[in-house]
């Protein structure tokens, strides 16, 4: 079965510590997106991605980092300049932003959680 | 200010009421979703609208264009309906990005 896969589920982070977040599709999709989600706020996007070797900030990019070497694959790194981390991330893809002709939904995974210790 | 706004956060049920979650958007958009999360956190997409109405099964979603306007209905509600709907438009006017309604936290009691 084709899907996005994210691991781990629960990530711990010490202070002044960088993390990864491994998100990792086989649906053949062009496009990946990270999001960020917090209690009471909608998702909210960190990065995206529309082809590989290329990737555009969201609207809270500050504190994150991204690579997209293989079109399979779009880790986050949530570095230590990010003073809030604590949050559950989201991982998503669709075929292309702009695949013409009809809409194409976004797939997700099943989320990191990511806790400071 | 959100570009995408849902009623009623918050909503408990009895078995087999039927329930109605509000959408309103205000950007110009070409889909709106309604998605489903559960508990453990995973999403999953039940619609992706551009007009009219969808079914499929006891869920029914409908969008009004003119009025920026989506709703999600189901019928018979069971408590494995438990999750919270989230509501989200693919803006034409920003790079085709998707914006996020909150949520709206459902609890269906048997």
């Amino acid at each position: 079965d084709g899907g996005i896969t994210q691991s781990p589920k629960y990530l711990f982070r010490k202070e002044g510590q960088n993390v990864t977040l491994s998100c990792e599709q086989n649906l053949n999709h062009d496009a990946m997106y990270w999001y960020r989600q917090d209690p009471g706020q909608g998702l909210r996007l960190i990065y995206y991605s529309q082809i590989v070797n290329d990737f555009q900030k969201g609207d809270i990019a500050e504190g994150y980092s991204v690579s997209r070497e293989k079109k399979e694959s779009f880790p986050l790194t949530v570095t230590s300049a990010q003073k809030n981390p604590t949050a559950f991330y989201l991982c998503a893809s669709t075929r292309g932003l702009n695949v013409p002709g009809k809409n194409q939904p976004q797939h997700f995974g099943d989320g990191t959680r990511l806790s400071i210790l | 200010k959100n570009e995408v706004e849902q009623s009623p956060q918050n909503l408990t049920a009895q078995e087999g009421e039927f329930i109605t979650i509000n959408c309103s958007y205000s950007v110009g958009i070409s889909a709106l979703h309604w998605l489903q999360q559960h508990p453990g956190g995973g999403i999953v997409s039940l619609f992706m609208l551009s007009s009219g109405k969808k079914k499929h099964g006891r869920l029914i979603a409908t969008i009004n264009i003119q009025e920026k306007h989506s709703s999600l209905h189901i019928t018979a509600s069971h408590p494995r309906d438990s999750a919270v709907y989230i509501c989200a438009v693919r803006s034409v006017n920003t790079g085709n990005q998707f914006y996020f309604g909150t949520g709206t936290s459902l609890t269906v009691i048997p």
